[in-house]
């Protein structure tokens, strides 16, 4: 199962809106609604931000949100703040298995 | 609330193995599942395999089948995460990690545990 493909990094300024994609096949994003995204500071352990494309766990900002169109799903980060800067991994059901998953390849996003 | 914590750094020599605990807590055990997920210096995440402790079967990433084992301990809610013939290349961080299957996210992770493998 290989990576799902994301940039490696995207950029903006303050109070800007950024948008991370997350780039799959018709074996993992494309069947699945199952698309979760991770946001990772450094040294820290990864944060849940969407599960199921586009839920909020409790706790998120709904500054974050999620979509997903074909083999593709989106992370928007609207109203970027200094905080918000750290890098965002995607992951899908990939099927195969009860647990079958796949990460993508990590976002660095930077605040300028 | 849900704790998982995971056992301290260790540095092991190439062909051997390693075994790193995750002690969970706060919530029910056998209920979730347990995933293990690694990260290598400067690199991305990757899914090394699962457990539901209530059915005790495993499932792992087709990269490291036959070389790793994650087993499961209900009475201490405990998963344990076992790889065996380490290489350099196993250095990482590794992270268990509560696995929600029915929505395919990990929703509360432990605090990764630092493997070296050095000659």
């Amino acid at each position: 199962q290989s990576a799902l493909t994301q940039p490696a990094s995207v950029s903006g300024s303050p109070g800007q809106s950024i948008t991370i994609s997350c780039s799959g096949t018709s074996s993992d994003v494309g069947s699945y609604n199952l698309v979760s995204w991770y946001q990772q500071h450094p040294g820290k352990a990864p944060k849940l931000m969407i599960y199921e494309v586009s839920k909020r766990p409790s706790g998120v900002s709904n500054r974050f949100s999620g979509s997903k169109s074909g083999n593709t799903a989106s992370l928007t980060i609207s109203g970027l703040q200094a905080e918000d800067e750290a890098d965002y991994y995607c992951c899908s059901y990939a099927g195969s298995s009860t647990f079958g998953r796949v990460f993508g390849t990590g976002t660095k996003v930077t605040v300028l | 609330q849900v704790q998982l914590v995971q056992s301290g750094a260790e540095v092991k020599k190439p062909g051997s193995s390693v075994k790193v605990s995750c002690k969970a807590s706060g919530g029910t055990f056998s209920s979730y599942a347990i995933s293990w997920v690694r990260q290598a210096p400067g690199q991305g995440l990757e899914w090394m395999g699962g457990i539901i402790p209530m059915f005790g079967t495993a499932n792992y990433a087709q990269k490291f089948q036959g070389r790793v084992t994650i087993t499961a301990d209900e009475s201490t809610s405990t998963a344990y995460m076992e790889l065996s013939s380490l290489r350099s290349e196993d250095t990482a961080f590794y992270y268990c990690a509560r696995d929600t299957i029915a929505v395919a996210s990990f929703d509360h992770w432990g605090q990764g545990t630092l493997v070296t493998v050095s000659s």
